[in-house]
């Protein structure tokens, strides 16, 4: 089956950690993103790729860290620079260059700061 | 003023009921428009691109107008299962981004 792979589901962390967390996809789809959600708020952009290699920042980069080197894979790290980390975070992938824009998603990664 | 906007919610309806959501945006220059459908604590996913002349997938009807920027759901014959909440999602070429409304919600009561 094709899809979008997030792990772990959830994940805590102290405050001062770095987590990473993984996003996988087999859809063959050039184009990744990375969204935080927070309660009663719609998804805001963190980081995005086109292609391998290449990646841009999103609205809310600050704290955050990508990297792009399989086209399969864009994992995101929440560094301590990040001041409120706690979110649901939703990795998507779609086909670059498409002027639709639709996006699929991963089920998604909910991050607890203790 | 937010980008694309949406009344929260939530919208209570009996089984059966039709039920219309609007949304609007501020980007006279977005080309694009989604539906997505996100239930509880789990991913956004699509629900049904909008087009021009509006369009229609089987209970679900969108609308869009261009001259007042806004899009709009109806969902006729409320089901149990269409409680979730739905997010109005717009293309801007000019950014090269999607942006999200914050959802409206909506429980169907038996």
């Amino acid at each position: 089956d094709g899809g979008i792979t997030q792990s772990p589901k959830y994940l805590f962390r102290k405050e001062g950690q770095n987590v990473t967390l993984s996003c996988e996809q087999n859809l063959n789809h050039d184009a990744m993103y990375w969204y935080r959600q927070d309660p009663g708020q719609g998804l805001r952009l963190i980081y995005y790729s086109q292609i391998v290699n290449d990646f841009q920042k999103g609205d809310i980069a600050e704290g955050y860290s990508v990297s792009r080197e399989k086209k399969e894979s864009f994992p995101l790290t929440v560094t301590s620079a990040q001041k409120n980390p706690t979110a649901f975070y939703l990795c998507a992938s779609n086909i670059a260059g498409t002027p639709s824009g639709a996006q699929y998603f991963g089920p998604g990664t909910r991050l607890t700061v203790l | 003023r937010k980008e694309v906007e949406q009344d929260p919610g939530p919208f209570n309806v009996p089984e059966g009921a039709t039920v219309a959501f609007n949304c609007t945006y501020s980007n006279s220059a977005s080309q694009s428009f989604f539906w997505y459908r996100q239930d509880c604590r789990k991913e956004p996913k699509l629900l049904m691109s909008v087009y021009s002349s509006g369009n229609e997938d089987g209970r679900f009807t969108a609308q869009l107008n261009r001259a007042s920027q806004y899009i709009s759901l109806l969902i006729r014959d409320s089901k149990l299962s269409d409680s979730a909440t739905y997010l109005c999602v717009v293309y801007s070429s000019n950014t090269g981004k999607l942006i999200f409304g914050q959802g409206t919600t909506l429980q169907v009561k038996p």
